[in-house]
């Protein structure tokens, strides 16, 4: 069975400080990994995927198919990164396994 | 561009009756939406896939005829809550897929908040 782990429900850092939040997975195959944060009163948005390789917002994150990791870093944090984030996973043309979520709070 | 909208925002209701939400894609066309379910501090947790002009896919224990799932067009899909009770009651949220795109992103909705007396 397919399944995500995010191991911190809750994370607090200074402004400025770097960031790393931590996802395992398990799946049997070849996924594809997300980032989704979810800001205060706010929708659920794509804050970036495994295939796009991008930077958004100063976040990247690198899959790791050897340790099942594909956790989510920032060198710097900005008070407007406080949020909740997902990571998610999918075997393509399926729904979404997320994550329980990381509260992320960045103090000034 | 790449918006979804839901309907209502939030509905209370009285036990034994129906609630019908609406997932709208308004600006592209979905053949995939999905539904999903989150409990207060919880995950969101697939609940059924809705194809475009067939059945959804329901994912295991959750009761298809509990939760009817109808995705009539390339742009809404619905999803009711039969004869609901007081454990129904859960923020609903759908997403979309574009289907103009190569990728697989889901874009997703506000979400219903359901609470059931």
């Amino acid at each position: 069975a397919q399944r995500v782990t995010q191991p911190e429900k809750l994370l607090s850092v200074f402004k400025g400080a770097p960031v790393e939040l931590k996802c395992n997975y398990s799946y049997s195959g070849s996924p594809e990994l997300f980032w989704y944060v979810q800001y205060s009163r706010q929708r659920l948005q794509l804050l970036l995927r495994h295939i796009s390789r991008e930077s958004i917002k100063g976040f990247t994150a690198d899959l790791n198919k050897g340790e099942t990791s594909f956790h989510l870093k920032k060198p710097f944090a900005q008070e407007e990164d406080s949020a909740m984030y997902y990571c998610a996973l999918t075997g393509g043309a399926d729904g979404l396994t997320f994550g329980k979520g990381t509260h992320l709070i960045i103090q000034p | 561009g790449a918006v979804v909208s839901q309907h209502p925002s939030w509905v209370i209701c009285k036990s034994g009756t129906s609630v019908k939400i609406e997932c709208r894609s308004l600006d592209f066309q979905a053949t995939t939406m999905f539904w999903y379910r989150q409990f207060p501090k919880q995950s969101l947790m697939l609940m059924a896939t809705s194809n475009e002009g067939s059945k959804a896919t329901y994912e295991q224990g959750v009761e298809k005829d509990k939760f009817l799932i109808n995705h009539a067009s390339l742009t809404l899909s619905t999803l009711t809550v039969t004869s609901a009770h007081p454990e129904d009651s859960s923020f609903y949220i759908c997403s979309a897929r574009d289907r103009g795109k190569s990728t697989d992103t889901q874009y997703f909705g506000p979400g219903t908040r359901l609470t059931v007396l």
